[in-house]
């Protein structure tokens, strides 16, 4: 059964900081995604990562892929307020193939304040 | 281009009533799936698609949960009668599959309440 862990679930930080998210896996995947969820919205896709080494920016976010290490890191630099939101990853099953569902992590819940 | 449509986008309901959720994907995307997100939770598969077969629905309750999408596009997710415990936020994605990186792309939601 694949097991998704994030970690921190919660974290308090101050604007200009850095930080790393982390997500751990328990059984082999060459597909994670990283997901962001503002209160009372969806899901927005930020990151898809298929495959190991794969390193992909998007203003101050950063998301990377070990698949040897079956783990995903989500890189905030010099955070703003804005980026406050509860940030999921999620791990498709390694198929070979397919459009497999996700499994999700509980989700990290950031707080970025002045 | 029009996102993942979703309704209703809030539901309160009695136990032990049906109720029904509705789902439209992003035109052209052949997979479609249903999750259910409980407060504080990532989202769970229920149900996956492609085009008009459930190629996945070991996660659904089968008791009391029915889906369908019978012309591949649209889809409906029922559950009767609903239980207490059934109070969470329905979503439907839907995906290009391999062609897309299996990139799912989500809807609004329906958030269901049940009194």
């Amino acid at each position: 059964e694949l097991k998704v862990e994030q970690n921190p679930l919660f974290l308090s930080m101050q604007e200009g900081k850095n930080y790393t998210i982390y997500c751990n896996y328990s059984t082999t995947s060459d597909r994670l995604y990283w997901y962001r969820q503002d209160p009372g919205k969806s899901l927005e896709s930020l990151f898809v990562l298929l495959s190991n080494g794969a390193v992909k920016q998007e203003g101050r976010l950063m998301a990377s892929l070990d698949t040897k290490a079956r783990l995903s890191t989500l890189h905030i630099t010099a955070a703003v307020h804005d980026l406050s939101a509860t940030y999921f990853c999620a791990v498709a099953p390694y198929s070979g193939g397919g459009a497999d569902g996700l499994t999700f992590g509980k989700g990290t819940h950031l707080i970025i304040q002045p | 281009e029009a996102g993942v449509v979703q309704s209703p986008r809030y539901k309160i309901i009695e136990k032990k009533q049906p109720v029904a959720f509705w789902c439209n994907p992003i035109s052209g995307h052949n997979t479609l799936y249903w999750y259910l997100q409980n407060l504080g939770q990532g989202p769970e598969l229920l149900i996956r698609y492609e085009n008009e077969e459930a190629v996945d629905d070991s996660q659904l309750p089968k008791d009391r949960f029915s889906a369908e999408r019978l012309k591949g596009v649209d889809s409906t997710l029922k559950i009767q009668p609903a239980e207490l415990g059934d109070s969470a936020v329905y979503l439907c994605a839907s995906s290009l599959g391999l062609a897309g990186g299996s990139e799912q792309f989500f809807g609004p939601g329906t958030r269901l309440t049940v009194l």
